[in-house]
């Protein structure tokens, strides 16, 4: 099975603090994205990236950036942490044209 | 530009009976529909889907409905059971398989 691993379940930042979000997958998936889910909202995408050093912005690319070094590795990195970030976060990869594996999700909460 | 309408934030479903899940679109240029599931404190998974030349896919208790006329989706879970209760999305991916757009999700609660 696919595996999607993000690095943290829970974080709690401050306010203007740098934060980085780190997903890996071991199944040689090219594509990965970062989503956030909020209720009433859905999942909406950040960034996602085709290849290594590759990143294409999505719907919600405000105040994140995103890092892809290494096919397997996908990291988002929140600048300057503000209150309307906390949220669910949650990586992706994916092989065929619609077949996402998601990661378990990163509760942020910034206070 | 909300492409993509769950409308139905929550529905209570009895255990033994059916759940009908809806989502209406607006895009004709989604070829394939999807949903997933997703129980607290993981990540969704991928359930069911059905392309655009079907109007129906079946997978044991799920079935997808897609009326394209009526730009609808629908999912039926037949019979319910309380290991069913999660948030249910539905997704459209567009033609150029990049974009996949999520519905805001129906929680989904079948009483024992």
């Amino acid at each position: 099975d696919v595996k999607v691993t993000q690095s943290s379940r829970y974080l709690v930042k401050r306010t203007g603090e740098k934060v980085f979000l780190e997903c890996v997958q071991d199944m040689d998936h090219e594509n990965m994205f970062w989503y956030r889910q909020d209720p009433g909202l859905g999942l909406r995408l950040i960034y996602f990236s085709y290849d290594v050093k590759m990143k294409e912005k999505g719907d919600i690319p405000e105040g994140y950036s995103v890092s892809r070094e290494k096919k397997e590795r996908f990291s988002l990195i929140l600048e300057s942490a503000s209150t309307n970030q906390t949220s669910m976060y949650l990586c992706a990869s994916r092989d065929r044209e619609w077949g996402y594996t998601f990661g378990s999700g990163t509760r942020l909460t910034v206070v | 530009d909300q492409q993509v309408k769950q409308n139905s934030p929550s529905l209570s479903v009895q255990e033994g009976r059916i759940s009908i899940l809806n989502c209406d679109y607006t895009n004709s240029m989604f070829d394939y529909f999807l949903w997933y599931k997703k129980y607290p404190a993981e990540g969704p998974t991928f359930l069911i889907s059905i392309s655009s030349i079907k109007d129906k896919n079946e997978d044991g208790r799920f079935t997808v409905f897609l009326n394209k006329s009526a730009k609808h989706l629908s999912l039926h879970i037949v019979p319910s059971q309380p290991g069913d209760s999660a948030v249910y999305f539905c997704a459209f991916v567009d033609t150029g398989g990049f974009k996949t757009i999520f519905g805001a999700g129906t929680r989904l609660f079948v009483k024992a």
